[in-house]
């Protein structure tokens, strides 16, 4: 069975850091390209990082940049979010989606895992 | 980047009618435009890729349509279990964006 388990949120005080871990299985995971993707509470949904199969090149939203930091471990089938300098509007649900290949979406998610900034 | 706009935010539908959700790009984007669905508390699920490709295992009441800036998602015969809120997102560019959603609500 594919799966995405990520794990690594809590409750963070504004300025700190948080990494995120999301674990695969069932797959080849140095195969697919990956991505974050946050959601505030009650909002919609929000792309944030991706990393192809080879880290060869790597894409971050605006409102991360500079901040985040996305990576890969393909020997332990990982994905990893490290999350530096965190504000109050970063708060949200995070989920590590595979794309399911060039010409599709993200077609594996995790269950997510909730980011909390707050003093 | 490019953005992504859908309407209506909102759509209030009965179970057996055919509902039609629409995504417009701020560029031409081809179809290279994905579909997914959320239910409260769970992650979303895709329904459809390279604008009109069913996901495999996703019914066939699920249609989608369109190319380069208008797309849309259409459910024949609304079952109970397609109450949900359903999101559009663009991967022409790597800056991956979703639409704002669409919550649909039983009537």
């Amino acid at each position: 069975e594919v799966q995405l388990v990520e794990s690594g949120g809590g409750l963070v005080k504004p300025g700190g850091s948080l990494r995120l871990s999301c674990a695969a299985s069932g797959f080849t995971f140095s195969s697919y390209g990956m991505n974050w993707v946050r959601q505030a509470p009650g909002k919609g949904l929000e792309w944030i990082s991706s990393i192809p199969s080879t880290s060869s090149y790597i894409y971050y939203a605006d409102s991360v940049k500079g901040r985040f930091t996305i990576s890969r471990d393909n020997a332990k089938n990982s994905l990893f979010l490290q999350m530096n300098s965190l504000r109050a509007e970063d708060t949200a649900v995070y989920y590590c989606a595979r794309r399911g290949s060039s010409l599709s979406g993200f077609d594996c998610w995790g269950q997510g895992t909730l980011v909390t900034v707050s003093s | 980047d490019i953005q992504m706009t859908q309407s209506p935010s909102t759509l209030s539908a009965s179970v057996g009618d055919r509902v039609t959700i629409t995504c417009r790009a701020s560029e031409s984007i081809s179809i290279w435009l994905a579909w997914y669905q959320q239910k409260p508390g769970k992650a979303p699920e895709l329904l459809i890729y390279k604008a009109s490709t069913l996901e495999s295992g996703v019914p066939s009441r699920f249609s989608g349509s369109g190319s380069g800036t208008e797309f849309t998602l259409t459910i024949s015969g609304l079952q109970p279990d397609d109450f949900a809120t359903y999101y559009c997102q663009q991967y022409k560019s790597y800056l991956f964006t979703f639409g704002e959603g669409t919550k649909l609500e039983i009537k």
